[in-house]
């Protein structure tokens, strides 16, 4: 159980044009999801928090107008990427828990983003 | 400021046994574990909550020493499978939102 995919797992993009990734919980409602970005050989880097039904939570330096998270439902958060620019290319993560008192973090596979 | 590992690296040969060390500035709720592999998400290895928690699943086990915002990571006889990059993720919040530390590569080789 507890199962996070994300789609899709690449996508090569010119620059200009916006990009979104999508994360779900197969198998349990998640009420928060978490959004990172990793750059090769570096750490996870926490880019927002999305509660579902409510505004995302932007970490500092990140900016929400570039990076638009949806949080619609208990099993789908969506990141766009909007105006992608080459700097923006990096692999980036989704996390998901399930219910207040339980405080593990289950990752997706990640979505590897290319801008040209 | 994220949380500091150590060592950065390290090699080992099947078998033998490793510490990893995971430092904060500032004080954690909880510790969280992870282990990635390359071109791949993190697995979840465990979590250790305030007050002293230590707890081991196989040959994997780990501490939480609150006071001095410090957790451990104890690999035992290790596998070829435990090579990957380790990271911990403090909560200093209370919410669950993780910081993450800068990582540990722990190579094992034959």
């Amino acid at each position: 159980g507890a199962v996070v995919s994300q789609h899709p797992s690449w996508v090569i993009c010119k620059s200009g044009t916006s990009v979104k990734i999508e994360c779900r919980s197969l198998d349990f409602q998640a009420t928060t999801m978490f959004w990172y970005r990793q750059f090769p050989k570096q750490s996870l880097m926490l880019m927002a928090t999305s509660n579902e039904g409510s505004k995302a939570t932007y970490e500092q330096g990140v900016e929400k107008d570039k990076f638009l998270i949806n949080h619609a439902s208990l099993t789908l958060s969506t990141l766009t990427v909007t105006s992608a620019h080459p700097e923006d290319s990096s692999f980036y993560i989704c996390s998901a828990r399930f219910a207040e008192g339980f405080n593990e973090q289950f990752f997706g596979p990640g979505t590897r983003l290319t801008v040209l | 400021q994220q949380p500091v590992q150590s060592p950065q690296a390290v090699i080992l040969r099947e078998g033998e046994d490793a510490v990893i060390n995971c430092s904060s500035s500032k004080a954690l709720y909880s510790v969280h574990w992870y282990r990635q592999k390359h071109g791949e998400a993190p697995v979840f290895l465990m979590i250790l909550l305030k007050g002293g928690e230590q707890k081991g699943h196989d040959k994997i086990s780990a501490s939480f020493n609150e006071k001095k915002q410090q957790s451990s990571l104890y690999l035992t006889a290790s596998q070829l499978s435990y090579s990957g990059t380790y990271f911990c993720g403090g909560d200093t919040g209370g919410g669950n939102k993780l910081t993450f530390g800068t990582g540990t590569q722990l190579k094992v080789e034959l």
